[in-house]
């Protein structure tokens, strides 16, 4: 099944304790993408890579980092995370020639930072 | 900057009525796509229907279709037979259409829409 996995589903960690959500398809794309959903915000692109080895800063980068050294994996890594970081994460994908920009989704991670 | 607007927070219907989810949207570009997504209790965002700017025929997904008003910048969302399933809250997006190297998307904040038995 083709598919966007992100990993963990849940997670309640404390202020400055580094964490890494991970990020797996399964669909050879080349674009990949993370956005954070937040109540009266929407969701807002954090990081995005166009393919390995190639990443940007979307629009809310602060505190966060990413690798591409896989096509499949984009892992979303927070060094020393804190309260205003606590959000609904989603991972989304997309194949270079799939046209229209229509983007995969993962199932969503849940973050809680105390 | 191109921004979405999505301007009812709530809405509910009966069972197997229709009920229609608005969204405005800003830009200057000419070429672009729009969006509905579903996101049901679950959370996973589900690609519901898309637009390409280009088309002036209305998209159409079984149950799900478009009003699509290219110089109104309006593109609304019709759900016929309504049925339980469809309680979720629904997000329409906007994106260029050369992204260039970011596929982004412009999203609105939301309808929440509620199915009465």
């Amino acid at each position: 099944e083709a598919q966007v996995t992100q990993n963990p589903r849940y997670l309640i960690t404390v202020t400055g304790k580094k964490l890494t959500v991970t990020c797996s398809q399964n669909m050879n794309h080349e674009y990949m993408s993370w956005y954070r959903q937040d109540p009266g915000l929407g969701l807002r692109q954090i990081y995005y890579s166009m393919n390995v080895e190639v990443t940007d800063k979307g629009d809310v980068p602060e505190g966060y980092k990413v690798s591409r050294k896989e096509k499949r994996n984009f892992p979303l890594i927070l060094e020393s995370p804190s309260p205003n970081q606590t959000s609904l994460y989603f991972c989304a994908s997309s194949n270079r020639g799939s046209g229209a920009n229509v983007l995969t989704f993962g199932a969503g991670s849940r973050l809680t930072v105390l | 900057a191109q921004t979405v607007t999505q301007s009812q927070p709530e809405m509910s219907v009966q069972e197997a009525e229709t009920v229609t989810l608005s969204c405005t949207y800003d830009t200057s570009e000419s070429d672009y796509y729009l969006f509905w997504y579903k996101q049901p209790p679950s959370r996973q965002m589900i690609l519901v229907i898309r637009q390409e700017a280009y088309k002036q025929q209305n998209a159409t997904e079984n149950r799900f279709s478009v009003n699509f008003q290219k110089a109104a910048k309006s593109f609304s969302l019709k759900i016929s037979d309504s049925q339980l399933g469809d309680a979720a809250m629904y997000f329409c997006a906007y994106s260029p259409y050369n992204a260039g190297n970011n596929r982004k998307l412009i999203w609105g904040l939301g309808t929440s829409l509620a199915v009465n038995p």
